[in-house]
């Protein structure tokens, strides 16, 4: 069954840095998003991603995030200066069509990236 | 806004009895769908049920059934005979209009219960 690859598993990164976390969803897919998990807290929506740009984006993301699609295959989320307390989980997931309230289309979820701030 | 709450932190139960996990919602919204995910201790999301709010009927799926009672705003989650396996945490999720009324599929989670079966 075609899945939601994400790389790396485990990013250790010093404050300040940049980080590109990534992604590959399932390839005939056409809405992409990024969540977000702190440890031992709730999955928090970051970004949707749709045709090429934001759909809708959270608080969270604000300008230190960014995310594009670069070569029609991967997905990316970049932050650009690091701080502590973006040390959390961060799953990439995709939806295959039109999505509609009224569908039963899942969210497929990647593996996650575990990001540790030092 | 959309809300959803999971009031139980953590539950125990023993293998081969059911389960019943809590989700309330609050949403505005007539259209919505809710969602079941298994996270287990490696981390990955697991997707295990699905309800639409215009479903007549609850949603079942294996050992998985969804007790959705639309006027109490519930969506509550029964794992009938409980496996070793099933120790994990479970997330309760809503999908829906955004507040442009379009939906884009953003999901929004409910805190997780921490679902623990003894052998």
């Amino acid at each position: 069954e075609p899945e939601v690859t994400q790389t790396p598993s485990h990013q250790v990164t010093q404050m300040g840095q940049e980080v590109i976390l990534r992604c590959v969803p399932i390839s005939n897919h056409l809405y992409f998003y990024w969540y977000r998990q702190i440890l031992g807290q709730k999955v928090e929506f970051l970004v949707s991603f749709y045709n090429n740009e934001i759909s809708e984006k959270s608080e969270i993301f604000d300008d230190q995030f960014s995310v594009e699609r670069p070569d029609g295959s991967n997905f990316t989320l970049k932050i650009r200066s690091t701080k502590l307390e973006d040390s959390a989980m961060y799953f990439c997931a995709s939806t295959q069509n039109m999505v509609s309230i009224y569908s039963n289309q899942p969210q497929h979820f990647g593996d996650g990236t575990r990001l540790s701030i030092l | 806004a959309q809300k959803i709450t999971q009031t139980q932190p953590g539950m125990f139960v023993q293998e081969k009895e059911a389960v019943t996990l809590d989700c309330t919602y609050d949403t505005s919204d007539p259209s919505y769908g809710l969602f079941w995910y298994k996270q287990p201790s490696s981390g990955e999301m697991i997707f295990l049920i699905y309800q639409g709010s215009y479903d007549q009927q609850n949603a079942t799926e294996g050992r998985y059934s969804l007790n959705f009672q639309k006027a109490r705003k519930s969506a509550n989650l029964v794992i009938s005979a409980s496996q070793l396996g099933d120790s994990a945490m479970y997330f309760c999720a809503m999908r829906g209009p955004n507040a442009g009324g379009t939906s884009y599929g953003k999901l929004t989670f409910g805190q997780g219960t921490i679902l623990t079966v003894h052998p």
